[in-house]
């Protein structure tokens, strides 16, 4: 499969623990972006890295949420000092520049669920 | 308008009915709009990516239409599946310097029954 894969598909956390979530983008994709959907909502835009460099973080990403992007493959998206307000449907996009207005191709997500 | 919005939120068909979505979005800034279909535990799978004023897109029963002077895009379901319940999402890209993040309605979720 060369679609976009995140790793855990869920994750079941107690409050005040760390997490990391990881995404591998399609290969040849340059963008990667992290949405986050809670319930009733459509995703929310968190961050977007093209290639290594994080270009753009949304106001949602508090202190507590770090995203990283190493030699601009895979990504990883850590939240610290999880919060019960963190739970939700973590996603992961990926897009080739130039291509299709920005056509974004998205994996199936990471559920978080904080107790 | 702000934000983007989508109409109704949930909808129940019968197999056989036909049915559409509403998305409305800002008429300013606008690059594309593009819609997604969100199975259960799948991934959004891109349906259209629309960005000319009257485009019309047909993919087998789904087709869209777009108007971006008035800020909408309808999405049409002809002769409803059970396979076709899902989440319907639509998602504007503003361009610029928003380096292409999508502005995602809330969804419409579509359950169609045989």
């Amino acid at each position: 499969d060369t679609g976009v894969s995140q790793d855990p598909r869920h994750k079941i956390t107690k409050r005040g623990q760390n997490v990391t979530f990881r995404c591998d983008p399609i290969s040849e994709h340059n963008r990667l972006y992290w949405y986050r959907q809670t319930l009733g909502q459509g995703p929310e835009f968190l961050t977007y890295f093209q290639n290594e460099a994080q270009l753009e973080k949304s106001r949602l990403l508090s202190d507590r949420f770090s995203a990283e992007r190493p030699k601009g493959s895979f990504s990883t998206l850590e939240i610290q000092r999880t919060e019960q307000g963190d739970s939700a449907m973590y996603l992961c996009a990926s897009s080739l520049s130039g291509y299709n207005y920005n056509e974004q191709f998205f994996g199936p997500g990471t559920r978080l669920t904080v107790l | 308008i702000l934000n983007v919005e989508q109409s109704p939120q949930s909808l129940h068909v019968q197999e056989g009915d036909s049915t559409n979505f509403t998305c409305s979005f800002p008429s300013s800034n606008f690059y594309a709009l593009h819609w997604y279909r969100w199975e259960t535990a799948k991934s959004p799978e891109a349906l259209f990516v629309m960005t000319l004023n009257g485009d019309e897109k047909k993919k087998g029963r789904i087709s869209a239409t777009l108007n971006t002077k008035e800020g909408y895009s309808y999405l049409y379901i002809k002769g409803s599946q059970p396979e076709d319940s899902a989440t319907y999402l639509c998602a504007h890209n503003a361009g610029g310097t928003s380096y292409g993040k999508l502005t995602f309605g809330q969804g419409t979720i579509l359950t169609v029954h045989p």
